[in-house]
């Protein structure tokens, strides 16, 4: 079975610094693409970016292009979704999700969500 | 602003069929598949209808997805109460270089 395990969820102050992780367990971790969705408080889904772990090919959406950093470990299966310096606005469910068939296309399986709260 | 415009709510009685649209542009709906989502309140999304009309192993046949140059739907038929959830489409954007969602439709069982 197909499972993404994310890491619990965080509370920071503006300013730090977070890395949050997505395991993948059931299937060749390195062959398929990990997507990251946004989800702020009372609102709808947003596409983040995605890598393919294999050779660590990532793609951003515009709107998060250099506000965080997507990477992968290929060795641990697990992929990260990064912030240099957190702002009250990141506060928000992120998903990790997997693409079976392309960057393109859809994603069939989905992590819990972490929740990161940012708060002075 | 979403890429891609849904109506922000839809309701039906059991039993009932609701359709739920998703309206986009050439460089996205217009040129590529469209894919469904079911959020549950406070779950994950999960994938209900890939390939704009194909459904993973699970989905029950009274939902189905169809689409027709810049738009696309989705149906959900002999509606129950469980059906009560949020539900986004979502697609490519040639574009964007990404995936685009769309704002998500609260269907709501009378």
């Amino acid at each position: 079975e197909v499972q993404l395990v994310q890491s619990g969820a965080e509370v920071r102050k503006p300013g730090e610094s977070l890395k949050i992780s997505c395991k993948g367990f059931g299937y060749s971790f390195i062959s398929h693409w990990i997507g990251w969705v946004r989800q702020m408080p009372g609102k709808g889904l947003e596409w983040m970016g995605i890598i393919y772990p294999g050779d660590s090919d990532t793609r951003y959406s515009p709107s998060f292009q250099g506000q965080v950093t997507i990477s992968a470990d290929k060795s641990i299966s697990t992929a990260y979704l990064q912030w240099s310096s957190l702002k009250a606005s990141d506060t928000a469910m992120y998903y990790c999700a997997r693409a079976p068939s392309g960057l393109a296309n859809w994603f069939d399986s989905w992590g819990q969500g972490t929740l990161v709260t940012v708060s002075s | 602003q979403s890429v891609l415009t849904q109506p922000p709510s839809a309701s039906g009685t059991p039993g009932q069929r609701v359709t739920i649209s998703c309206s986009g542009r050439s460089s996205n709906i217009g040129s590529n598949t469209v894919n469904w989502y079911q959020q549950l309140p406070g779950t994950a999304p999960r994938l209900l209808i890939y390939n704009s009309n194909q459904r993973p192993s699970g989905v029950p046949d009274r939902i189905s997805g169809s689409k027709s140059g810049t738009s696309a739907s989705l149906a959900i038929s002999g509606l129950q109460s469980e059906d009560e959830a949020d539900y986004y489409c979502a697609a490519w954007d040639d574009s964007l270089n990404g995936q685009v969602f769309g704002g998500g439709t609260k269907l709501t069982v009378l």
